[in-house]
């Protein structure tokens, strides 16, 4: 199995401008997440999908951010317009169903954000 | 709600054993997380406590208290590929099961 894909890797952007991020979980797992990590606050939620469909967006912080799973094997993270506070690793990890030690999260790579 | 708290930061010596604590306080606690994080990479399974006990795999063992809100990551034989973040991730009961991680110690091995 290829595991969780995330492009781009890297992406440099200028502040205002759109940015998307894009994410395939790992084939058969029916939730997807994505976080994002930085020095100050570390780990952090922003939304978590089950079979497509958006389940808590509590930790996306603002309407700048949003994010969409149009099926399965895809999923993406926009935020438009993006500041310069944005920057950060986002990771996207998938999960098969919970309840049991099956639902341990996979992290893809992560996209490296930086916004000038 | 979760607290969930780690050391920044320990050093230990190459071949030597070293534990990290996570300690949290949590209602409806359903599991326990830990999870290795090399520098510029994605953090990757390391174990899962639900309860109470020892589970060990290999090198690394993870123990949970679920009483006392407390587990532990130990790393034996340390080599200096461990150099990476541990981080602590606690899971509720009911809901969606996602777990909250904690910031991660940073473990420095030299040898």
């Amino acid at each position: 199995d290829a595991g969780v894909i995330q492009s781009p890797r890297h992406e440099v952007t200028e502040m205002g401008q759109e940015v998307t991020l894009r994410c395939k979980p790992i084939s058969g797992h029916n939730s997807l997440f994505w976080y994002r990590q930085t020095m100050m606050r570390g780990l952090e939620l922003l939304i978590y999908f089950n079979n497509n469909v958006p389940i808590d967006d509590s930790g996306m912080p603002e309407d700048r951010f949003s994010a969409k799973m149009p099926n399965a094997s895809f999923s993406t993270l926009k935020i438009q317009p993006s500041e310069p506070r944005d920057s950060a690793v986002y990771f996207c990890a998938s999960s098969s169903p919970g309840g049991s030690r099956m639902d341990t999260q996979y992290f893809g790579p992560g996209t490296r954000l930086t916004v000038l | 709600g979760q607290n969930i708290d780690q050391p920044t930061e320990m050093t230990a010596t190459e071949g030597a054993i070293v534990q990290i604590n996570c300690t949290y306080q949590t209602s409806g606690f359903n599991g326990l997380f830990w999870y290795q994080q090399h520098a510029g990479e994605a953090p990757t399974f390391l174990s899962y406590n639900v309860l109470d006990g020892l589970e060990e795999k290999g090198r690394f063992s993870s123990f949970l208290s679920r009483s006392k809100g407390y587990s532990y990551l130990l790393l034996k034989e340390l080599q200096m590929k461990d150099s990476a973040s541990y981080l602590c991730a606690v899971r509720l009961s009911g809901g969606s099961y996602i777990p909250t991680f904690g910031r991660g110690t940073s473990l420095i091995v030299h040898p």
